[in-house]
């Protein structure tokens, strides 16, 4: 079975633009969550998906949006990027809601915003 | 809202000897707890994790964790490690309703295994 894939790995951009971060969880997931990881912040949750609705959200500025499509395949989309927004952006699918479930983890987008 | 705090953020073991992870959480409902470990350049894989019953957890690659609710802990043991446990290594929570706030992480620890 497939892992979660995540494209791309890498990117770069420059202040004040957007990205969009892709999402394929393991066949049969209907979950997928999305985290930030920084070496100063550690892992932080930005939003769940389950079949198609957001479920959770965390703490984070009205940039950071997300959705998820029929075959259960998320993105995520950070607008007006800042330089703060220089992270790995892991995704992670499960069966059910997260926090229950055993999620399984991307390898991640390494995002650097110049 | 609930928080998890890793005591140690680097822990250096010697090949062979024990090891001792500490983490500590807390909230205002019960919760689920995990161990995530996390190789360079890789995503999480769950080693771990506690849901109900027995207190004793055992997971993947000879690790296992004691849930204690009096002390709010859920500490991450291995009696003999291996140069490949060389890893950082996060402890995380959520909350029965199924992570209102997500899954909360630690901030992790490193462990580094010295030959």
């Amino acid at each position: 079975k497939a892992g979660v894939t995540q494209t791309p790995r890498y990117l770069i951009k420059t202040r004040g633009q957007q990205v969009t971060l892709s999402c394929s969880p393991i066949s049969g997931h209907r979950s997928v969550s999305w985290y930030q990881q920084t070496p100063g912040q550690g892992l932080q949750f930005l939003f769940e998906y389950f079949s198609e609705t957001q479920r959770n959200k965390g703490n984070f500025p009205g940039r950071f949006s997300g959705r998820q499509f029929s075959n259960s395949r998320s993105e995520m989309n950070v607008s007006t990027l800042e330089l703060g927004d220089s992270a790995l952006y892991l995704c992670a699918s499960s069966t059910g809601v997260a926090g229950v479930y055993e999620q399984f983890f991307g390898p991640g987008t390494r995002l650097t915003v110049l | 809202a609930q928080s998890v705090t890793q005591l140690d953020s680097q822990v250096p073991v010697f090949e062979e000897a024990p090891v001792e992870l500490r983490c500590n959480y807390s909230s205002s409902v019960s919760v689920y707890l995990f161990w995530y470990v996390q190789y360079p350049n890789q995503g999480l894989q769950l080693l771990l994790k506690y849901l109900s019953g027995s207190t004793l957890v055992k997971g993947i690659n000879g690790f296992e964790a004691e849930f204690n609710k009096s002390q709010t802990s859920f500490h991450l043991r291995k009696p003999s490690v291996h140069i490949s446990d060389t890893a950082e290594y996060f402890c995380a929570v959520s909350d029965y309703q199924g992570g209102a706030d997500g899954l909360t992480f630690g901030k992790g620890t490193h462990l580094i295994i010295q030959p």
